[in-house]
């Protein structure tokens, strides 16, 4: 029964690129959650997604990010033109529905991010 | 607004000493409290929860925590460390609904 599957583990762009993180949710889980950990920080919510909907999305920054969950295939959390502030791990966590004590939260190993 | 506060970025202990991982959170309402444990090269894993009823909460591998609401504390101890305890461990905050507020992470080290 595999995890929470997040690719890359290690992603490096040079500023001004695209980064593109995938995350494939556990079997049976409908409810992806992205969360961002910079450098010596706590993790931070950034979306949270439905298949086909964006249900909270007040923890992405507005401009560069933007985030999808398609009926088919994994979620995918999409950095235009990197800056270097954007280096951080970028943690992927999935739910199998709308949990309101997120006992059933669960993450993945990650992805570091660093912009050059 | 939630947050958390981890007292010490380390802790290190002998194998056999207790161990005690401290968190302070900040909630304008009852907080439901977590700690997570990362392992090298894993995802995070849920150790214990508290959201209402008894104050203490064990979880998983003897790690148990105490809710003190007037101390706005949810530290985590352990009787005795083992050297597989080596990990990262974090507290969280939440509301009830899927946005945790994380702490900045506390690295354990154990040695023989």
């Amino acid at each position: 029964n595999a995890g929470v599957m997040q690719n890359p583990r290690h992603l490096v762009r040079r500023r001004g690129q695209e980064a593109r993180l995938r995350c494939s949710p556990m079997k049976g889980h409908s409810h992806v959650y992205w969360y961002r950990q910079l450098p010596e920080e706590g993790l931070k919510f950034m979306v949270y997604l439905q298949k086909e909907n964006i249900i909270d999305e007040s923890g992405m920054p507005k401009e560069r990010f933007s985030a999808e969950f398609p009926k088919e295939g994994p979620s995918i959390l999409r950095i235009q033109q990197v800056v270097r502030g954007d280096s951080a791990a970028y943690f992927c966590a999935s739910s199998p529905g709308s949990t309101e004590t997120n006992e059933k939260l669960f993450f993945g190993s990650g992805t570091q991010l660093s912009v050059l | 607004a939630q947050s958390v506060t981890q007292l010490g970025s380390h802790v290190s202990v002998s194998e056999g000493a207790l161990v005690l991982l401290r968190c302070n959170y900040s909630s304008s309402v009852p907080p439901y409290l977590f700690w997570y444990v990362q392992y090298p090269n894993q995802g995070l894993q849920l150790l214990l929860k508290y959201t209402t009823g008894a104050t203490l909460v064990k979880g998983i591998n003897g790690f148990e925590a105490e809710f003190k609401k007037s101390e706005t504390s949810f530290h985590l101890t352990k009787p005795s460390a083992h050297m597989s305890d080596a990990a990262e461990y974090f507290c969280a905050v939440s509301l009830g609904f899927q946005k945790l507020v994380f702490g900045t992470g506390t690295r354990l080290l154990v040695s023989p």
